[in-house]
């Protein structure tokens, strides 16, 4: 099975501006989960889709969020950037809900 | 609220030497437990996981963990460490009946010495 594909793969943005992520998570796995990854914060959870609903969130603005789509692909939408949003994305995909996920190779994302 | 603990930020060993990364929990009910990997750029391997069962978890790139209820640990260990291994490992931690939001420590940044 391919693994869960993220695009793109870098972006390069300025303050103010909005962007999306996507991301395409393995074949049947219908969990999707979005983190974000900073030196100085680590990795952080953001939030989680299961069958086209959000079922967790973490703890980040409102400009941060996401949607699911009915074939699993996932996207989030970051408004309004700031040079904090700089950061890797990490998406990962399960099969169900407390199972093991798999990560992506994230989206690269500079705010100038 | 729950929190991960990786107390070392960096460790060095030589090629061949065993190696063990800590890592400490404070969950106030049963978690599920794993291991990541991540080389520079890339995103994040799945080393092995606990979810039950057997405390002594096998997974790839001959690594195992050992998960201990009264100590609130699950460290990661290999007994020869190859020069490939050098990467950040992240413990992360779960909840049951907490969806897939997981919780990760800090990483340890492992350099080997040739």
């Amino acid at each position: 099975k391919a693994g869960v594909t993220q695009t793109p793969r870098y972006l390069i943005k300025t303050r103010g501006q909005q962007v999306t992520l996507s991301c395409s998570p393995i074949s049947g796995h219908r969990s999707v989960s979005w983190y974000q990854q900073t030196p100085g914060q680590g990795l952080q959870f953001l939030f989680e889709y299961f069958s086209e609903t959000q079922r967790n969130k973490g703890n980040f603005p409102g400009r941060f969020s996401g949607r699911q789509f009915s074939n699993s692909r996932s996207e989030m939408n970051v408004s309004t950037l700031e040079l904090g949003d700089s950061a890797l994305y990490l998406c990962a995909s399960s099969s169900q809900t407390a199972d093991t996920q798999y990560f992506g190779p994230g989206t690269r994302l500079t705010v100038l | 609220a729950q929190s991960v603990t990786q107390p070392d930020i960096h460790i060095t060993v030589s090629e061949g030497a065993s190696l063990e990364l800590r890592c400490n929990y404070s969950y106030g009910a049963t978690p599920y437990l794993f291991w990541y990997v991540q080389s520079p750029g890339q995103g994040l391997q799945l080393l092995l996981k606990y979810f039950s069962g057997d405390t002594l978890v096998q997974g790839i790139k001959g690594f195992e963990a050992e998960f201990k209820r009264s100590q609130s640990s699950f460290n990661l260990r290999k007994p020869s460490v190859h020069w490939s291994d050098a990467a950040e490992y992240f413990c992360a931690v779960g909840l049951t009946g907490g969806g897939n939001k997981l919780t990760f420590g800090t990483g340890t940044q492992l350099k080997v010495e040739l």
